[in-house]
């Protein structure tokens, strides 16, 4: 079974600087897509940016951009710039290329922006 | 709609009872799933429908739990005699096809008392 594991149940980042938010995988497949979904107050989920397994380029959305390295299976998030808005709850997700696609979440990261 | 859209936003009932979740979906998207989020198990998932069918009930934590999903949009999700470990907020998602991201509506937060 596959498992996602954030060590950081809460970091906190002042207003425009760089924060990195960490995740881990683990799986025995080698096609799959991981997920950042950002989680406000309003509950709704929010698809942050995504990376699929057999791209070697890091994806970046904006001020968005990820550390993918597969070998070690570690799927880290950097914030740049962090804005009051970016504050929220951060969830890595892994998602199989097969069969019924269901997500598989870790446990979250909470994200405090410092004014 | 524009977005996902669940139904009620907060539910509050008393433990026995039977509530009914609605989800539904951003046109055109076949794929729909619920999951379930609460305190002590973080974001689980329960049941993946594509179209009306549902091929993975395997999240389903008991019998109590049901779905359905009638003309491949709006999908319930019914728990019956209602228990206080289901208080949680139940997520939706849907997707043009299980191959694509989806896309969460805000939940509705069930709480048993």
């Amino acid at each position: 079974a596959q498992t996602v594991t954030q060590s950081q149940p809460e970091m906190s980042v002042q207003e425009a600087e760089t924060v990195t938010l960490s995740c881990t995988y683990d799986t025995s497949e080698s096609d799959y897509y991981l997920f950042w979904y950002k989680q406000p107050p309003s509950r709704q989920m929010i698809l942050v940016i995504r990376q699929e397994a057999y791209k070697q380029q890091n994806a970046t959305e904006n001020r968005f951009s990820v550390n993918f390295q597969k070998a070690a299976k570690s799927f880290s998030l950097k914030i740049s710039d962090s804005q009051l808005g970016d504050a929220a709850m951060y969830f890595c997700a892994y998602r199989a290329n097969f069969g019924n696609e269901k997500l598989t979440f870790g446990t979250g990261t909470r994200l405090t922006i410092i004014p | 709609g524009a977005g996902v859209s669940q139904s009620p936003s907060n539910k509050v009932t008393e433990k026995g009872k039977d509530v009914e979740l609605r989800c539904d979906p951003i046109s055109g998207h076949t794929a729909l799933y619920w999951y379930r989020q609460s305190l002590g198990q973080g974001l689980e998932f329960l049941i993946y429908f594509q179209g009306n069918s549902a091929p993975d009930k395997s999240g389903l934590p008991s019998d109590r739990f049901s779905a359905e999903r009638t003309g491949g949009s709006v999908s319930t999700l019914t728990i019956q005699r209602t228990q206080q470990e289901d208080s949680a907020v139940y997520l939706c998602a849907s997707s043009f096809t299980g191959h694509q991201p989806q896309h969460f509506g805000d939940g509705t937060r069930l709480s048993i008392l």
